[in-house]
């Protein structure tokens, strides 16, 4: 299955709504995460399971969706959060991972 | 709590092997599949394969077919990746990583990465 992020980059500015889209290849019902990643740091999950939010990661962030079109918005963007972000789909193997959208300071 | 360790990096020649552990603890080893995600250099993140900790049963990315081996030792709680024949650009950082719960799809426990430099 692929995925595919849209945008592959995306200016911002701290306090801006950002939302990134992942579309699936074909339907993986909920079974979609989110990550983000830094330089020199394992990727930390965002959400899981398309929309819930795992315990510690801040209520700016938020996912929905399901079968083939997802998003992950976050509400007002933070300084912290200038990284590049990877949904993953977890439905069908072998899993995969989107090619990556990188938010960038404006 | 949970933690994945990993072993440190390694340096190998092109057509070597490299084996990269992942020591679990905080949790019980055999319910859990266990993940191998690799990140090369400037790229994104790429699934490699997993396995099953009690019945030792895997599954590879195609990509990976014939050269990765992933395997456990339920005595210790660790879990191995070996590939083979290796090309330079297999230069990566190699994470294991556990989902976050049951029926919860999403790596949320991430081994700490291994750097596995490979050059000639």
């Amino acid at each position: 299955i692929q995925l595919t992020q849209s945008p592959s980059f995306l200016s911002a500015s701290v306090g801006d709504r950002v939302t990134i889209t992942c579309r699936a290849s074909q339907g993986i019902r909920n079974s979609l995460a989110w990550y983000q990643g830094k330089p020199g740091k394992a990727p930390k999950l965002l959400i899981y399971g398309a929309s819930s939010l795992p315990s510690g990661v801040p209520s700016r962030f938020s996912g929905s969706g399901s079968g083939t079109d997802f998003t992950l918005t976050i509400s007002s963007l933070q300084p912290e959060d200038f990284a590049t972000y990877y949904c993953q789909q977890l439905d069908t193997y072998p899993l995969t991972f989107g090619g990556g959208t990188k938010v960038e300071l404006k | 709590q949970v933690q994945l360790v990993q072993s440190g990096a390694g340096m190998r020649k092109p057509g070597a092997s490299v084996k990269v552990s992942c020591k679990a603890s905080g949790y019980t080893f055999g319910a859990y599949y266990m993940h191998w995600v690799r990140q090369a250099p400037g790229q994104g993140l790429e699934w490699m394969g997993e396995i099953n900790p009690t019945s030792g049963s895997t599954s590879y990315a195609q990509n990976f077919q014939g050269r990765i081996t992933v395997t456990r030792d339920t005595s210790t709680s660790i879990v191995y990746m070996e590939l083979s024949s290796l090309r330079f650009e297999d230069t990566a950082i190699y994470y294991c990583a556990r989902v976050v719960g049951p029926g919860a799809p999403g790596l949320g426990f991430w081994g700490q990465g291994t750097l596995v430099t490979v050059s000639s």
